[in-house]
């Protein structure tokens, strides 16, 4: 595609419930971020994919928290037992190389937990 | 990853240039400057990065002082479009890193008629 797509772009949760956010990279490229956008501050780093292989995931907040990417393309986060800190936007990134090239951001699918 | 202090906000009247400036006064060596901007509802946008020498893009000019403990980002006729936070981003290139951005607070340009 044209860009990093990312479904659904809002979703409404409530407290308990579990969510799964979708990313669909720019094809071919290699890394994938997730990032957590709290309103009103700037992102913050979840996790790091190289192809299928995740590498970081020093960001995730809890063990409610879980990322895939079981073929190296889409990714899914996923949030179990939703609280309502876990209101926030969240980004997709990807990069064509593993390091040194540009990231490409989708924009993000903005969650509620009521 | 060094850290950087960007001002919290920033008007600029359409058509004159934007400066947005940024300190680094611990970046390493090996450490790039890289500008990012944000776009009410949208995911953030790579403008550009540098090293030690200026650079310029189509879409701005990123100069760093001669002891990288500065840069500032300019933006030759911004227009309303412009309107945006920026964020000013130091990190290390190269195989020992994931590529991950460390994200401030970011500058908001306020560009106005």
């Amino acid at each position: 595609g044209a860009g990093v797509s990312q479904s659904p772009r809002y979703k409404v949760a409530k407290r308990g419930q579990d969510v799964a956010l979708r990313c669909d990279p720019i094809s071919g490229h290699v890394s994938l971020f997730w990032y957590q956008q709290a309103l009103g501050q700037g992102p913050e780093f979840l996790t790091y994919f190289q192809n299928e292989a995740q590498l970081d995931k020093s960001g995730l907040p809890s063990d409610r928290f879980f990322a895939e990417r079981p073929e190296g393309s889409v990714s899914t986060l996923k949030i179990q037992r939703t609280q309502q800190e876990d209101s926030a936007v969240y980004l997709c990134a990807s990069s064509y190389h593993r390091v040194d090239t540009e990231a490409f951001f989708g924009q993000g699918t903005r969650l509620t937990v009521v | 990853d060094a850290k950087t202090t960007q001002p919290t906000s920033m008007d600029c009247a359409e058509g004159r240039a934007a400066n947005l400036p940024c300190n680094h006064s611990t970046i390493s060596g090996n450490e790039y400057v890289y500008w990012y901007r944000q776009i009410h509802s949208q995911g953030p946008q790579y403008i550009i990065h540098g090293l030690k020498n200026n650079e310029t893009n189509e879409m701005a000019s990123l100069i760093i002082t001669e002891d990288r403990k500065s840069s500032t980002l300019i933006l030759p006729h911004a227009t309303l479009r412009d309107t945006a936070v920026y964020y000013c981003i130091v990190r290390v290139r190269g195989s020992s890193n994931t590529g991950k951005l460390i994200f401030g607070q970011g500058t908001t340009l306020q560009v106005k008629p």
